[in-house]
């Protein structure tokens, strides 16, 4: 089956500093991978896909990602943390139904 | 606007009772969800729906049981509810089979078994 896992369950950078969040998955097949974005007492909205058609994916709230085979990666970044992207990131892998990693929770300091 | 509903934000039931969680979604979306989300676990998948009265196990489905009687609305059943599942329980829903659909999911209900 295939799986995601979530490099590091806590995340905190400075406002304006570089967010990297770290995903890896195992699939034998192609995957489709997901980011999804949990803020506090609401449910999980999508921050992007990769659907194969481009290994750099762009996102809403200027996120992006990308895919890299060689390393089975798909991390999670951000040139410049806003207090606004606080909140909990999930990366995901899309089999039969979606696998979810544990998750990755994000503050921004002042 | 895509739309998933479901029924109560926060649950408080005792042990041994019967629960119903309800999630309706808008969109004529084919496939439908439910999960648990604990801390550091992340969301676990515990039964899906591809059609009307058909269901399948997830990765979690011991102790709950699901029912979709409408296209629209996917229930989830704890037949005696334990302490054990207290949690949030997330509900989703996607377009059709394909595997690059996303999901979309309600605010979640937050069940405590006391």
């Amino acid at each position: 089956a295939q799986s995601v896992t979530q490099l590091g369950s806590h995340v905190s950078v400075s406002e304006g500093a570089l967010v990297l969040l770290r995903c890896n998955y195992s699939s034998s097949v192609p995957p489709y991978l997901f980011w999804y974005v949990q803020y506090p007492n609401q449910g999980l909205q999508l921050l992007l896909k990769y659907t194969s058609a481009a290994t750099l994916v762009k996102g809403i709230n200027g996120f992006e990602a990308e895919f890299k085979k060689s390393e089975t990666s798909f991390h999670l970044t951000k040139p410049s943390a806003h207090m606004s992207d606080a909140a909990e990131y999930f990366c995901a892998v899309s089999e039969l139904a979606m696998r979810f990693g544990a998750g990755t929770r994000l503050t921004v300091k002042p | 606007d895509v739309k998933v509903t479901q029924s109560s934000r926060y649950l408080v039931k005792r042990t041994g009772e019967k629960v119903f969680l309800e999630c309706v979604q808008d969109m004529d979306h084919e496939n439908m969800f439910w999960y648990r989300q604990d801390p550091g676990l992340g969301l676990r998948l515990i039964y899906f729906s591809y059609d009307v009265k058909m269901k399948e196990k997830g990765d979690i489905p011991e102790g709950y049981s699901v029912s979709r009687e409408k296209k629209e609305r996917f229930s989830l059943i704890l037949e005696s509810a334990s302490t054990n599942q207290t949690s949030m329980y997330l509900c989703a829903s996607s377009l059709s089979r394909g595997l690059s659909y996303e999901q979309y999911f309600g605010p979640g209900t937050r069940l405590t078994v006391t």
